[in-house]
């Protein structure tokens, strides 16, 4: 079975820190992804990866980066975090090994609900 | 441009009830996948279904079945017998072949309840 897990079920941060969110999936897959999910506007993409230390924006990449080193791991950084940045995120990866055919399923982690205060 | 709408935010039924869960999308691709996922109260999106825009046959997994209309752009999902486990939100979305890194479009989300 795929394994996607995010480093926190639950974070509360104060506005202007710098968060960290992490992703690890065990089954050697190529893209991974990050959304966030918001009530009545379903999950929007913020950032993607394709490879060890490449990264394309989503629809909603401001005030967010990525970093991938590893391929197992995916990063998302909030650099200054602020109150509208409060959100549930999704992490989420997908085996492909060509880009152009890029349709395989997504597989997501459990989520990290982040409050900003 | 790719859209994906559920136009039923909440769905309330009791248990033993037939529910179908609307999705309509729209995409200017030839080539295309649809996916029902399920996000249960824990919060993990459970994959459901992934299928591609060539195969129109309707699919059937136990309580659950699928119903794909190419001529609607149309892809909705009924269970049969619904169960209180069934509650959720459901989650259909879009893939376009030709789009870069297979991102996916979500639609709103569909909150099914089913009472005991």
């Amino acid at each position: 079975d795929v394994k996607v897990t995010q480093s926190s079920r639950y974070l509360v941060k104060r506005t202007g820190e710098k968060v960290f969110l992490e992703c690890v999936q065990d089954m050697d897959h190529e893209n991974m992804f990050w959304y966030r999910q918001d009530p009545g506007l379903g999950l929007r993409l913020i950032y993607f990866s394709y490879d060890v230390k490449m990264k394309e924006k989503g629809d909603i990449p401001e005030g967010y980066s990525v970093s991938r080193e590893k391929k197992e791991r995916f990063s998302l950084i909030l650099e200054s975090a602020s109150t509208n940045q409060t959100s549930m995120y999704l992490c989420a990866s997908s085996l492909d090994p060509e880009l152009a055919a890029s349709t395989d399923t997504q597989y997501f982690g459990p989520g990290t609900r982040l409050t900003v205060l | 441009a790719q859209k994906v709408t559920q136009a039923q935010t909440e769905i309330s039924v009791v248990e033993k009830e037939d529910v179908t869960l609307d999705c309509v999308y729209e995409t200017r691709d030839t080539t295309y996948y649809l996916f029902w996922y399920k996000q249960p109260p824990s919060g993990e999106l459970v994959f459901l279904i992934r299928r591609n825009s060539f195969d129109e046959q309707n699919e059937i997994s136990g309580r659950y079945s699928w119903n794909f209309q190419k001529s609607t752009s149309s892809f909705n999902f009924t269970i049969t017998a619904s169960q209180v486990v069934d509650s959720a939100v459901y989650f259909c979305a879009l893939s376009e072949y030709h789009n870069q890194g297979g991102k996916l479009i979500f639609g709103q989300g569909t909150e099914l309840s089913v009472k005991p």
